[in-house]
């Protein structure tokens, strides 16, 4: 099983600032199968980002992913309150499909 | 609109069993793989079990298998979730969620979700 450890635990920024988060992978992701997912409070996750630098439809240049193999980063650029939510990495390369611990983003 | 609606959650004695359904719309459901997610209370997201368009590929988390059985029906545009030997760990918010490939890819919809207690 693929484990995948997000850094930092917590963070928090005020708005305008840029944020960014890190998704370690314990073995190589392959074809950068990797997604980033934003959860807001009593809300079902939304898809950010899907095979590690491409954005779903209808989310803002704001949200940026990168890496490969084992390391993967997603930064969001020009933070908005509405940003304030938990962000989930997930690997789908390899089964079991698997998810990250979670990094809550709090905006001052 | 594209929309998923469980349903089929509730209290239930550990040990016994629990039968969810996923209600689909809104786009070609036998076009794309489905797949259960859940998130136990104030924890983080869980994949449970996937299922490929013509049911070809089925994969389970350990936590699950041998006691979880993922299906689906392309006529009536519905994937269900068979949970049996049901245990106090199970307990979590369970997602019904779409893939955006028809093998295994990334979750592009998720459903609102529904609640399974397992408590005596």
């Amino acid at each position: 099983e693929i484990v995948l450890a997000q850094s930092p635990a917590t963070l928090s920024l005020s708005p305008g600032e840029r944020a960014t988060l890190s998704c370690g992978a314990s073995q190589r992701v392959s074809s950068s199968y990797l997604a980033w997912y934003q959860q807001k409070p009593g809300l079902a996750p939304r898809l950010l980002i899907y095979d590690a630098s491409s954005r779903a439809t209808g989310i803002p240049d704001r949200f940026r992913g990168s890496g490969s193999g084992t390391d993967f980063t997603l930064t969001i650029s020009r933070l908005e309150p509405e940003d304030h939510a938990v962000y989930y990495c997930q690997q789908y390369g390899r089964s079991p499909i698997t998810f990250g611990q979670g990094t809550r983003l709090e905006i001052k | 609109e594209v929309q998923l609606v469980e349903s089929g959650g509730g209290l239930v004695q550990p040990g016994r069993s629990l039968r969810l359904s996923c209600a689909a719309s809104g786009f070609t459901f036998d076009d794309y793989a489905m797949h259960w997610v859940r998130q136990a209370p104030g924890k983080g997201l869980e994949w449970v079990s996937g299922i490929s368009w013509n049911s070809g590929r089925i994969e389970y988390a350990d936590s699950v298998k041998g006691r979880f059985t993922i299906s689906r029906d392309n006529a009536k545009n519905s994937l269900y979730l068979q949970m049996n030997s049901l245990r106090a760990e199970d307990t979590a918010l369970y997602y019904c969620v779409k893939d955006k490939v028809s093998g295994m890819g990334a979750f592009d919809i998720w459903g609102q979700g529904t609640m399974v207690t397992v408590s005596s």
